[in-house]
């Protein structure tokens, strides 16, 4: 069974600074997707980011990039130039590429911006 | 995209009640998920439909929850006899009709305060 570990339960950064966010899973297989999902405090889940584990071409999106390594079995998520609004919980997820429906998710990591 | 919605927002309930929750996915989104998140944790997921057939459930869905979606449009979670264990923030998704496409986009979710 696929596993995501999120070992940093809580993160500070000063507003402007850049942080990085550990995401590490496990599993045999060779295609699936990752995700990284965002979620302020008023609790409605956003996506941030998405790869495709055949995709050897890191994704980004605006401020926010990852860095996969899918030897390591690792998916960190760097924010550049971080903003008050960044503040959330930040969740890590998988999803086989044999499964439509299920997403397997971290347990989250704290997301605090110094002002 | 008017984005997906769930109701109520808020639910508090004495235990041994029943409670239904409603999701209404994006419009044309032909999957649609449930999950249940406790505090400080990532989603669990719990259920899955693909039009109105459910291909999927979790074990965590006991003999007393019971999910619908007639006619592949809105769905609703029903918990029968509700236990103070059901107490969470219960979540929607939903994703388009595209394989390649299959982001899942949330609601801002139901939390259940059961007494």
């Amino acid at each position: 069974a696929q596993t995501v570990t999120q070992s940093q339960p809580e993160m500070s950064v000063q507003e402007a600074e850049t942080v990085t966010l550990s995401c590490t899973y496990d599993t045999s297989e060779s295609d699936y997707y990752l995700f990284w999902y965002k979620q302020p405090p008023s609790r409605q889940m956003i996506l941030v980011i998405r790869q495709e584990a055949y995709k050897q071409q890191n994704a980004t999106e605006n401020r926010f990039s990852v860095n996969f390594q899918k030897a390591a079995k690792s998916f960190s998520l760097k924010i550049s130039d971080s903003q008050l609004g960044d503040a959330a919980m930040y969740f890590c997820a998988y999803r086989s590429m044999d499964s439509n429906y299920q997403l397997i998710w971290g347990a989250g990591t704290k997301l605090i911006i110094k002002p | 995209d008017t984005g997906v919605s769930q109701d109520p927002r808020h639910k508090i309930t004495k235990r041994g009640q029943n409670v239904t929750f409603r999701c209404d996915p994006i419009s044309e989104h032909n999957r649609l998920y449930w999950y249940r998140q406790t505090l400080g944790q990532g989603p669990e997921f719990l259920t899955y439909f693909q039009n109105e057939a459910q291909l999927e459930k979790s074990r965590l869905l006991s003999d007393r929850f019971s999910a619908e979606r007639p006619k592949g449009s809105f769905s609703t979670l029903e918990i029968q006899r509700t236990e103070q264990g059901d107490s969470a923030m219960y979540l929607c998704a939903s994703s388009p009709r595209l394989i390649d496409t299959d982001t899942q986009y949330f609601g801002p979710g139901t939390r259940l305060t059961v007494l």
